[in-house]
C-alpha cells in the first residue's frame, strides 16, 4: 500500500486561478516532506521541502503547508500560469535517503 | 556539468536483451539513487548508493536488475533479459545533504 496519497489524481483551472494540492502519509518516522514539479519528459523538481518543525514554506507563487500531527500537506498554487501545467509530486521521506513518493497531481492551466 | 546526466534518453530494446542505464550526478554528490516511473504510478525507488557502496538495494525488483557505481560519480544500471515489464522512465538523482537533484530520465521501451 502506497504511503503517500494524492488527491486529486487530476484537475483542470483556468488561467489566473488559484488551486490547492493535497497529499496525506502514513510514513514513520518522519524526516521531511518535498513538493516537487514534474514537466512532461522530465526528471521532477523540488519546489518546496519542510521539516516536520516547519508548517508552511513558499517558492513563488507556490506554498506547502505541513500539518505533522495529522499527516497532511498541501500545495497552494496562487494565480496559475499556463507554464504551470505539469504534474505534482509529494514526496515523504522516512530516513535521509529513503523517500516515498504520491503517484502525483496532474494540473491542467488553460487560457 | 550543472545537473544530473541520464544517457540515453530513450531507448527501446527487444524482449531478451540487456541494456545499460548511464546517469553522471552533480559533482561532488556523495549520494545517488535510482528511481523507476511507471505510466501513471509514482517513482519507484530501486537502489542508492553512498560513494561507491550501495546500502539499500532492497527496490530491484529482480536478479536481472544490478547496479554499479564507480570512483563516486557515474553510476550504470544493467537490466539483463529485458521483460516488457521492465518498461518505464529509470530516473536518477543525486544529493548532498537534503539536496535531491533529478536528472531527465531514460524512457526504456521493451518490445
Amino acid at each position: 500500500k502506497n504511503q503517500v496519497e494524492q488527491s486529486p489524481q487530476s484537475l483542470i483551472i483556468l488561467e489566473g486561478k488559484n488551486c490547492t494540492l493535497q497529499c496525506n502519509y502514513t510514513v514513520s518516522p518522519f524526516s521531511n516532506l518535498r513538493w516537487y514539479k514534474q514537466d512532461t519528459g522530465r526528471g521532477p523538481v523540488s519546489l518546496t521541502i519542510m521539516t516536520f518543525s516547519e508548517n508552511t514554506k513558499s517558492n513563488g507563487r507556490y506554498t506547502a503547508t505541513l500539518d505533522a500531527d495529522t499527516k497532511q500537506s498541501s500545495l497552494h498554487i496562487t494565480a496559475s500560469q499556463l507554464s504551470d501545467s505539469a504534474s505534482y509530486i509529494c514526496v515523504v521521506s522516512e530516513y535521509d535517503y529513503k523517500l516515498s513518493f504520491g503517484a502525483g497531481t496532474t494540473v491542467t492551466v488553460r487560457a | 556539468g550543472a545537473g544530473v546526466s541520464q544517457s540515453p534518453s530513450n531507448k527501446v530494446t527487444e524482449k531478451g536483451k540487456d541494456v545499460e542505464l548511464r546517469c553522471d550526478p552533480i559533482s561532488g554528490h556523495t549520494a545517488l539513487y535510482w528511481y523507476r516511473q511507471s505510466l501513471g504510478q509514482g517513482l519507484e525507488f530501486l537502489i542508492y548508493f553512498q560513494g561507491n557502496s550501495a546500502p539499500d538495494k532492497s527496490g530491484l525488483p529482480s536478479d536481472r536488475f544490478s547496479a554499479e557505481r564507480t570512483g563516486g560519480s557515474v553510476s550504470t544500471l544493467t537490466i539483463q533479459r529485458t521483460q516488457q515489464e521492465d518498461s518505464a522512465v529509470y530516473l536518477c538523482a543525486s544529493s548532498r545533504d537534503y539536496g535531491y537533484t533529478f536528472g531527465s530520465g531514460t524512457r526504456l521501451t521493451v518490445v
